[in-house]
């Protein structure tokens, strides 16, 4: 079974600048996450959907942070603009259902780098 | 709470000894929670979990205590092997069904 797919890996930007993060679930699952994860940190759930709606984005800025699940499958998360505390590991993870914290997988995530 | 930054606590063992891994968690009603494994370059991936009506739980090679009067969550690795090396994660269930995150402890096994 294949698992969660993100891209790109790497990403460097300067402040100020836009930046999109794609995340493709594990094949079936209706729950995904997207969280944010600082050097040295535990990572923060930014956003979660349950296929195409928003279960929970309290933690989310925004004001420059925003993400999409149009189709109830894929995901992209975009930072405009982007700041320097923004540097992050930026982690998706799917799961089959809601709260099924013990069946969330996570992908490779993305490292953002701003400048 | 505060992070610790970089300075995330070290937890040094020799290969083939048990390792304790401990967390404190803040939330007295939290009612479920997991240890997770992140190795270098990839997500976190879960080890075992444990709900709030158990104090204990086993795995494969690992065990879990959970303490809920002093709010306290420990990870037991047993014989502990070189490709356990990594940072390790309590997470709580919280307030709005949200997994709440610990800071970390990385756990290095010599040879």
């Amino acid at each position: 079974e294949a698992g969660v797919a993100q891209s790109p890996r790497y990403k460097i930007i300067e402040k100020r600048q836009s930046v999109a993060f794609w995340c493709n679930p594990i094949s079936g699952h209706a729950t995904l996450y997207w969280y944010q994860q600082i050097l040295g940190q535990g990572p923060k759930l930014l956003i979660q959907f349950q296929n195409n709606g928003v279960v929970d984005d309290s933690q989310l800025p925004k004001d420059r942070f925003s993400a999409e699940r149009l189709k109830g499958v894929d995901s992209t998360l975009k930072i405009q603009p982007a700041k320097l505390e923004d540097s992050a590991v930026y982690l998706c993870a799917s799961s089959q259902g809601p709260f099924r914290f013990g069946e969330q997988f996570f992908g490779p995530g993305t490292r953002l780098t701003v400048l | 709470g505060e992070s610790v930054g970089l300075h995330l606590p070290t937890l040094s063992v020799q290969e083939g000894d048990n390792s304790i891994i401990n967390c404190a968690y803040s939330n007295s009603a939290s009612d479920y929670f997991i240890w997770y494994k992140q190795e270098s370059g990839k997500g976190p991936q879960f080890i075992i979990d444990i709900r709030s009506n158990m104090d204990k739980r086993q795995g494969q090679r690992v065990t879990v205590l959970l303490n809920k009067t002093v709010k306290h969550l420990s990870l037991q690795i047993a014989a502990t092997q070189p490709g356990d090396s990594a940072v390790y994660f309590c997470a709580e269930k919280g307030d709005g069904n949200k997994l709440v995150f610990g800071a970390g402890t990385i756990l290095r096994v010599k040879s």
